[in-house]
């Protein structure tokens, strides 16, 4: 099955540690993407990626970090730098960077709650 | 800095009745996306429209682009209860995809 995988669904953490949320697609796609969506807000962009290796900082990067060592995978780490950092967080993926004809694949989420 | 703006936040119809979002730029986009997000789900693509003026249909849904390519709406007809969720636009705009914040649409049976 191709696809994109997130886990955990649900992370509960307490309040001043890190937390590393994992992302994961088979579809052979260039992009990755990160975004949080709060309830009743839209889609935020935290970080991109459009290479292995590269990556840039989206509209609401502070108090995240991300890496890509590989084209398959694209974890996100949520630092006590982010002062709130309960949310719903989202990954995707397109064939390529955002382009005329590209559409993004999401995963299913991660509910993380900070304690 | 560069905003699609998305009317109503919330709607609730009666099953049967006509739904309809709207999504509004202040910048021309190249291109506008359409999500749908089901309740404690992911947001799955419907559809993309490129042209000015482009209207491009889906069973009972109707998407439609403005001709100055900074507006869109989409209209479901005789909405069903399989309808249920949040509705998303996200326009392209300097090589940057800038959600709208969604429409949640309820259905009553």
């Amino acid at each position: 099955d191709g696809g994109i995988t997130q886990s955990p669904k649900y992370l509960f953490r307490k309040e001043g540690q890190n937390v590393t949320l994992s992302c994961e697609q088979n579809l052979n796609h260039d992009a990755m993407y990160w975004y949080r969506q709060d309830p009743g807000q839209g889609l935020r962009l935290i970080y991109y990626s459009q290479i292995v290796n590269d990556f840039q900082k989206g509209d609401i990067a502070e108090g995240y970090s991300v890496s890509r060592e590989k084209k398959e995978s694209f974890p996100l780490t949520v630092t006590s730098a982010q002062k709130n950092p309960t949310a719903f967080y989202l990954c995707a993926s397109s064939q390529d960077l955002i382009g005329d004809t590209d559409t993004q694949y999401f995963g299913p989420g991660t509910r993380l709650t900070v304690l | 800095g560069q905003q699609v703006m998305q009317i109503p936040q919330y709607q609730h119809v009666q099953e049967g009745e006509d739904f309809t979002t709207y999504c509004n730029s202040s910048t021309t986009l190249s291109n506008i996306q359409w999500y749908k997000q089901r309740p404690g789900g992911h947001p799955v693509f419907l559809i993309q429209l490129v042209k000015s003026g482009e209207v491009k249909k889906q069973k009972r849904l109707t998407f439609q682009f403005g001709e100055a390519k900074k507006n869109s709406s989409l209209h479901i007809t005789a909405t069903q209860t399989t309808d249920v969720g949040t509705y998303f636009c996200a326009g392209l705009a300097g090589g940057k995809l800038i959600f709208g914040q969604g429409t949640e649409l309820s259905v009553k049976p």
